[in-house]
C-alpha cells in the first residue's frame, strides 16, 4: 500500500538558519506529492504540491523537488522566520487512488529569535 | 463566509453516548472527507464521499458513521464514543475534477471520558 515517512520533530532552528524536512515515500505508479502546513490551533492548508517527477513546487520562499529515483519530496527553506512554526505535513495521492491522500505524521518546526 | 465550517470546535462527551460532529463546505466541491489526528499517527482517513448520497470508508472506519444527502454537509457520528476516539477531527473538501487539492476545516477537539 502508500505510506509516507517524514522525519521526526520537533526541528528547532534560530531565525534565519536553513531548513530541510524530509519526506519519502511508497506508491505505486507516479503519484503527486504535496506538502501541507498546520498552524496552532488551525487545520491543515496545502503549502506547495508536485505532480511529476523532476518537477518543483514552490511557495512562500518554501521549495521540494519530486524525485523518482529516490522517492523523496524533501521539503526546504533557505531562511526560516519565527512565523514558519508549525506542524508540516507530506502526503501523496496515488494514481488511480480516486481522491484519496496518504499523510506523514508530521514534522513539528519550532523556530526561535 | 464562504468556506468550510466545523461544529462544535470543542466537546466533551462520555464513554457510550452518541455524538454527531458536522461538516458544511459553501463550494459545492464533490469530494468531502473525515480524519482524525493523534499524536504519532498524523492523519488518518476515517470516511470520504465522492458526491451526495456516495460514501465509503477510509483506513479507520470501525465505531464511525457517515452520511450525506446534501453536497454541502457531511456529518461523522459517533454511534457510541469510546475513549480511544478521543482526538482531533478535521474535515476536508475538494472540487475533484479541475483540481485535487483538499481545503481543511479548522477541526473538531473531542474528548471521551
Amino acid at each position: 500500500g502508500n505510506s509516507v515517512t517524514q522525519m521526526e520533530g520537533p526541528v528547532t532552528l534560530s531565525e534565519e538558519a536553513f531548513l530541510t524536512i524530509n519526506c519519502t515515500y511508497t506508491a505505486t505508479g507516479y503519484p503527486s506529492l504535496f506538502w501541507y502546513v498546520q498552524y496552532p490551533g488551525e487545520g491543515l492548508q496545502l503549502l506547495l504540491k508536485a505532480t511529476k517527477a523532476d518537477d518543483k513546487g514552490s511557495n512562500k520562499g518554501f521549495e521540494a523537488t519530486y524525485r523518482k529515483e529516490t522517492t523523496s519530496f524533501h521539503l526546504e527553506k533557505g531562511s526560516v522566520q519565527v512565523s514558519d512554526s508549525a506542524v508540516y505535513f507530506c502526503a501523496l495521492r496515488s494514481t488511480g487512488g480516486g481522491n484519496k491522500l496518504t499523510f506523514g505524521t508530521g514534522t513539528q518546526l519550532k523556530v526561535e529569535l | 463566509d464562504a468556506g468550510i465550517t466545523q461544529s462544535p470546535r470543542y466537546k466533551i462527551t462520555e464513554t457510550g453516548r452518541q455524538v454527531t460532529l458536522m461538516c458544511h463546505q459553501t463550494w459545492s466541491h464533490s469530494y468531502m472527507f473525515w480524519y482524525r489526528q493523534d499524536l504519532g499517527h498524523g492523519l488518518r482517513l476515517i470516511y470520504y464521499s465522492a458526491a451526495a448520497d456516495i460514501t465509503d470508508k477510509g483506513e479507520v472506519p470501525d465505531g464511525y458513521v457517515v452520511s450525506r444527502s446534501k453536497t454541502e454537509n457531511f456529518p461523522l457520528t459517533l454511534e457510541s464514543a469510546t475513549r480511544s476516539q478521543t482526538s482531533v477531527y478535521f474535515c476536508a473538501s475538494s472540487e475533484g475534477r479541475r483540481s485535487y487539492e483538499q481545503y481543511f476545516g479548522p477541526g473538531t477537539r473531542l474528548t471521551v471520558t
